[in-house]
């Protein structure tokens, strides 16, 4: 692994499943995201980690939830999808909350 | 509220500059930043600035004035692949990122 991953690539899901969008990263990052971007809107937050074993909402958190038990991995868990969470999702990282944020390759994800 | 302001897009040609503009109206100020974003991929970074003036790093140059909540970022030399949206990010009171829309920027040979 070098970077960021992200798993799955896409994903086509029905209204009311659970999915789980998985993050790892190999840089020993301290810090992680996870973002949405919508055509016309700007990325925006949806969690974050700080640090491992503790997380925050961002800007849009409703409908979705994070862990993070090690440095290495933040998955994001949409308990029951709906439509308007239909988005590219981004995971970034950086070594301190301070510092520039590195992209995984990002989740498109449909709802229908 | 939050908000960033850059222009939808731009269109300039191979070999020229082009200055992409972005204003903001944020709850404090910790840093500005510029990521370059190609269609379908990930941001990349390019720049940060916290203090006022210009940074230079090859054909990229940022530029910030904190009075004005203001920066640019200026692309010399244009080539084709430098076709991409350019987004510019606030970093806020609380050390996150407020996201403009992004520039998105059309070369033409």
């Amino acid at each position: 692994i070098a970077g960021i991953t992200q798993a799955p690539t896409s994903q086509i899901l029905a209204a009311g499943r659970r999915m789980t969008l998985r993050c790892t990263q190999d840089m020993r990052h301290n810090a992680m995201y996870w973002y949405r971007q919508d055509l016309g809107l700007g990325l925006r937050l949806i969690h974050y980690s700080n640090t491992a074993g503790t997380t925050g909402k961002g800007e849009v958190p409703d409908g979705y939830s994070v862990s993070r038990a090690n440095t290495d991995d933040f998955p994001l868990t949409l308990a029951s999808a709906v439509p308007s969470q239909t988005s590219v999702y981004f995971c970034a990282s950086s070594d301190s909350e301070n510092n520039e944020q590195f992209f995984g390759p990002g989740t498109r994800l449909t709802v229908l | 509220g939050q908000n960033i302001d850059q222009p939808t897009e731009m269109t300039a040609t191979e070999g020229a500059i082009v200055q992409i503009n972005c204003t903001y109206q944020t709850s404090g100020f910790n840093g500005l930043f510029w990521y370059q974003q190609h269609a379908g991929e990930a941001p990349t970074f390019l720049s940060y600035n916290v203090l006022d003036g210009l940074e230079e790093k090859g054909r990229f140059s940022s530029f910030l004035s904190r009075s004005k909540g203001y920066s640019y970022l200026l692309l010399k030399e244009l080539q084709m692949k430098d076709s991409a949206s350019y987004l510019c990010a606030v970093r806020d009171s609380n050390y996150q990122l407020i996201w403009g829309a992004g520039t998105k920027l059309i070369i033409k040979p």
